[in-house]
């Protein structure tokens, strides 16, 4: 068990380009979540997957916001077009047994930096 | 709306006692989080209370009381290594995580 692992830890983009992260949860985790956190605030929910299936995306985020997760193991978090008001950084979080009510353990994140 | 307060910053002494307050008025309830982050680190799970009274856990307790919308985690026996920012998440009525700004506590020799 090596923990959640994300990758890039750090990007930094220009406006416009579009960019994708990687989260490898803990092994044979059946939820995977996205957050959002900037700095001074607390980690803002953007999705969540149970196993391959995506059943919650928050209101707050736009089109140009999408995540997959394929298999059912790995996830990837694309954003389009990006911005300035992107950068922050992005949290993946798994938790075991797919309850609704349980710890959620987190990777270090990828720093998104739109220039 | 869905609200969780908590203090900005405080300061304590290592070896000293410490009592971070959250307060919050969610949609539904299922649940308080204590979460530890240190500067550019994820946060790490220290607590969760669902029912009312103290949950305790070496020098780390957490304090629920769900009709006064309020929580507390408490630190004791501070060390340097305690300086970090903490947590408080609810988890509403659609078992979504909501979270506090964080209060950045500073240990002081």
């Amino acid at each position: 068990d090596t923990g959640v692992s994300q990758d890039p830890r750090h990007k930094i983009t220009k406006r416009g380009q579009n960019v994708t992260f990687r989260c490898d949860p803990i092994s044979e985790h059946n939820r995977l979540y996205w957050y959002r956190q900037t700095l001074g605030q607390g980690p803002e929910f953007l999705t969540y997957f149970q196993n391959e299936a995506q059943l919650e995306k928050s209101r707050l985020l736009s089109d140009r916001f999408s995540a997959e997760r394929p298999k059912g193991s790995f996830s990837t978090l694309e954003i389009q077009r990006t911005e300035q008001g992107d950068s922050a950084m992005y949290l993946c979080a798994s938790s075991p047994k797919g309850l609704d009510v349980e710890e959620q353990y987190f990777g270090p994140g990828t720093r998104l930096t739109v220039t | 709306g869905q609200n969780i307060d908590q203090p900005t910053e405080m300061t304590a002494t290592e070896g000293a006692i410490v009592q971070i307050n959250c307060t919050y008025q969610t949609s539904g309830f299922n649940g308080l989080f204590w979460y530890q982050q240190h500067a550019g680190e994820a946060p790490t799970f220290l607590s969760y209370n669902v029912l009312d009274g103290l949950e305790e856990k070496g020098r780390f307790s957490s304090f629920l009381s769900r009709s006064k919308g309020y929580s507390y985690l408490l630190l004791k026996e501070l060390q340097m290594k305690d300086s970090a920012s903490y947590l408080c998440a609810v988890m509403d009525s659609n078992y979504q995580l909501i979270w506090g700004a964080g209060t950045k506590l500073i240990i002081k020799p």
